[in-house]
């Protein structure tokens, strides 16, 4: 299984600024996903973060709220800009594991204020 | 498209009862299923998954869930609960069609009371 570390666990944010969350695993995965969890949610899917090439990103998702950057195969960013109280959610980063089923991290829970 | 559905927002049972928490699923193709458990400030835990195979499959916590080809549902069960498996209960499909991500239900909270 993998291990992924997320950063930062939580923050308070004042509205229009931008915060970067990092995701590291500790093994090299070709695929990393980003989720937010909205309060009382479920996870639905930001982007597809790929190793050499732009983000995939879901409908209801640009790249210009949500960059990602993937700088190699055990690091990802994902930056909410202009923030607003309606970004405050839980953000996660997940990994497929060879078994199929997902690894995630612990989540960053953000606020915007 | 894939999808899951969980019918239940919640669902309440006696500690010691058997539970069972709903899962139907929508795919083209062979499905592959997931539980995940997400506890109170935690993140999202890998309890088990159907692949292929057996149609009753065991996971983690002495939980195990049941393929249904015909009703196309996936529902997780657990013969005895435990005022520790209150949690919020995630089914998820794998879409396998392109891209590999993990589409999730609704989510389905399980107070089990003492």
């Amino acid at each position: 299984s993998a291990v992924i570390s997320q950063k930062p666990s939580r923050d308070i944010c004042q509205r229009g600024t931008s915060l970067t969350i990092q995701c590291q695993v500790d093994s090299q995965v070709t695929m990393m996903f980003w989720y937010r969890q909205q309060p009382g949610q479920s996870l639905t899917l930001i982007a597809t973060a790929n190793q050499g090439s732009e983000a995939t990103y879901e409908s209801g998702f640009v790249i210009d709220k949500f960059p990602i950057s993937r700088p190699n195969l055990t690091f990802s960013t994902l930056t909410v800009s202009n923030m607003s109280p309606e970004d405050s959610s839980i953000y996660l980063c997940s990994v497929p594991g060879q078994g199929l089923e997902a690894f995630f991290g612990q989540g960053t829970r953000l606020t915007v204020v | 498209a894939q999808s899951v559905a969980q019918p239940e927002d919640q669902v309440n049972v006696a500690e010691g009862n058997p539970l069972t928490v709903k899962c139907t699923y929508s795919v083209s193709g062979n499905p592959y299923l997931f539980w995940y458990v997400q506890y109170p400030n935690r993140g999202l835990q890998f309890l088990l998954k159907y692949i292929t195979g057996d149609n009753l499959v065991k996971g983690s916590y002495g939980f195990e869930a049941e393929f249904n080809k015909s009703q196309t549902s996936f529902h997780l069960k657990k013969p005895s609960a435990l005022v520790s498996d209150s949690a919020l209960y995630f089914c998820a499909v794998r879409d396998h069609t392109g891209g590999f991500k993990t589409i999730f239900g609704a989510g389905t909270r399980l107070f089990v009371k003492a």
